[in-house]
């Protein structure tokens, strides 16, 4: 049962484009957010999180919607570039309870110069 | 902070064998996980520790698994035997207080068992 899941296997953009990673979760309860970024050979690192009580959150070039009545979540990465290709992982958790981060499947990005 | 250390890095053994893998957590970091990477299921938790002590290990998949983790600094996963179909990056991470917040990964193992 895949709770949280990222519909793209991959996506390219060219540089300095917006692009726009999508991750969809089935469990209501989900109510904190993170997106991950894992480049070849290296472990995931954080990247940005929303609570359910926010819709958006900006860092930057990315910033994190949350439509909590679609249950869904999307990245974007204003302007895109070479340096961002990764594969980026959304993860969900119920934060009151103290559960743990649920992953999805991860969307390889490649921003092309 | 060095970060999250795992060793090895590579390792390729026989269908049969007994794999070891190797963590020592961010000092200071209270929960440690294991994680499996694959391209069907993505990040894959297998098992967690909470101060040392395993809290959920539902994700394991077989008795041929097995995760300790004997001091705050050191967790070993151990697989035995090793099946082809255990090939995989597995990451180890840690976090400071809680079990849901911004997790710290090592760079991981790619195991391939042949």
């Amino acid at each position: 049962d895949q709770q949280v899941k990222q519909n793209s296997p991959s996506l390219s953009v060219q540089e300095g484009r917006i692009s726009i990673l999508n991750c969809d979760y089935t469990n209501s309860m989900f109510d904190y957010f993170l997106w991950y970024k894992k480049y070849p050979a290296e472990g995931p690192t954080f990247l940005i999180s929303i609570s359910s009580i926010k819709d958006k959150n900006e860092d930057g070039r990315f910033t994190v919607f949350l439509n909590k009545s679609a249950k869904h979540l999307s990245l974007h990465i204003v302007p895109s570039q070479p340096g961002d290709s990764a594969v980026y992982f959304c993860a969900a958790s119920k934060e009151t309870s103290g559960s743990r981060l649920t992953f999805g499947e991860g969307t390889q990005l490649t921003v092309n110069p | 902070d060095a970060g999250v250390i795992q060793s090895p890095r590579h390792e390729v053994t026989e269908m049969g064998q007994e794999v070891t893998l190797r963590c020592k957590p961010i000092s200071g970091h209270d929960y440690l996980f294991w994680y499996r990477q694959t391209m069907m299921r993505g990040l894959e938790l297998l098992i967690y520790f909470n101060n040392n002590v395993p809290i959920d290990d539902s994700g394991m998949p077989e008795d041929r698994f097995s995760a300790k983790m004997p001091n705050a600094s050191f967790s070993t996963l151990k697989i035995q035997p090793s099946e082809p179909r255990d090939s995989a990056v597995y990451f180890c991470a840690s976090s400071v207080d809680r079990v849901n917040e911004k997790l710290f990964f090592g760079s991981g193992t790619q195991l391939s068992v042949l």
